[in-house]
C-alpha cells in the first residue's frame, strides 16, 4: 500500500518568508510526527499528534513553528519567518497508534537563503 | 549528556565480518526500543524492534538489557549493502515521543 508521502520534496526560501510543508501519513494511522535532520545530525523531535488528543509541541523550536492536521490525517508545519538555520530536512512519520512503528516519509529539505 | 547516545564511529569493515553496536539511554522510564536504517539522503526504515529476550532476524541480532539501559545490534557476515547509518531509538509509549540516537556509521569494504 502507499507510505508516508510528503510535499514538496525539495523547497528553497528566503529568509523571513514562511513555508508550509505537507505530510500524509498512511491510511489509517492515528499517530503522526514531524521531526527536523539538520546535515550529518540525528533527528529531532518537533511534534507529534494521536488521534483527537491534543498534540505534544514540547519539541517545537520556537513560536515560529506550528503544525495543524485535519481531519485526523493530513498534517501541514508551517515555519514564519525562516531563518537560516530552520535549514534542514523535515521528516514525517506515522504509526498505527503510539506503540506501533514508525514509518517514515521521504522528507522535505528545506534550504533558507 | 545526550538522553541517547551511540558511538558514531565510522566503522569499517571487511564484507564477511562481525560487527555489533552499542547504544545506551539515561531515562528509565523507556519502554519501546528500535534500530532503524538510515542510508545517504533517504530517510530512516525501521530494521527491527527490540525485545527484552532479545531477538534476531536472520544476520541482525538486537538485545536489550534495562538494568544497565543498554541495547546492542550485531550484524553477522556483513554485506556491502549493510553499508548505512544505524539509529538507536528510544521510547516512551505513554508519552509517544520517540528518541533517535545520532547514529552509528557502518562501511562495508570488498
Amino acid at each position: 500500500g502507499a507510505g508516508v508521502s510528503q510535499s514538496p520534496s525539495n523547497k528553497v526560501t528566503e529568509k523571513g518568508k514562511d513555508v508550509e510543508l505537507r505530510c500524509d501519513p498512511i491510511s489509517g494511522h492515528t499517530a503522526l510526527y514531524w521531526y527536523r535532520q539538520s546535515l550529518g545530525q540525528g533527528l529531532e523531535f518537533l511534534i507529534y499528534f494521536q488521534g483527537n488528543s491534543a498534540p505534544d509541541k514540547s519539541g517545537l523550536p520556537s513560536d515560529r513553528f506550528s503544525a495543524e492536521r485535519t481531519g485526523g490525517s493530513v498534517s501541514t508545519l508551517t515555519i514564519q519567518r525562516t531563518q537560516q538555520e530552520d535549514s534542514a530536512v523535515y521528516l514525517c512519520a506515522s504509526s498505527l497508534g503510539l506503540a506501533g512503528d514508525q514509518y517514515f516519509g521521504p522528507g522535505t529539505r528545506l534550504t533558507v537563503t | 549528556r545526550k538522553e541517547v547516545e551511540q558511538d558514531p564511529g565510522p566503522f569499517n569493515v571487511p564484507e564477511g565480518a562481525t560487527v555489533a553496536f552499542n547504544c545506551t539511554y539515561s531515562n528509565s522510564a523507556s519502554q519501546s526500543f528500535f534500530w532503524y536504517r538510515q542510508d545517504c539522503r533517504k530517510e530512516p526504515k525501521l530494521l527491527m524492534s527490540v525485545y527484552s529476550s532479545g531477538n534476531e532476524d536472520g544476520r541482525f541480532t538486537a538485545q536489550l538489557n534495562r538494568a544497565s539501559q543498554y541495547i546492542s545490534l550485531l550484524i553477522r557476515d556483513s554485506k556491502l549493502s549493510d553499508s548505512a547509518t544505524y539509529l538507536c531509538v528510544v521510547k516512551n509509549t505513554n508519552a509517544g515521543k520517540s528518541t533517535f540516537g545520532d547514529g552509528t556509521t557502518l562501511t562495508v569494504k570488498p
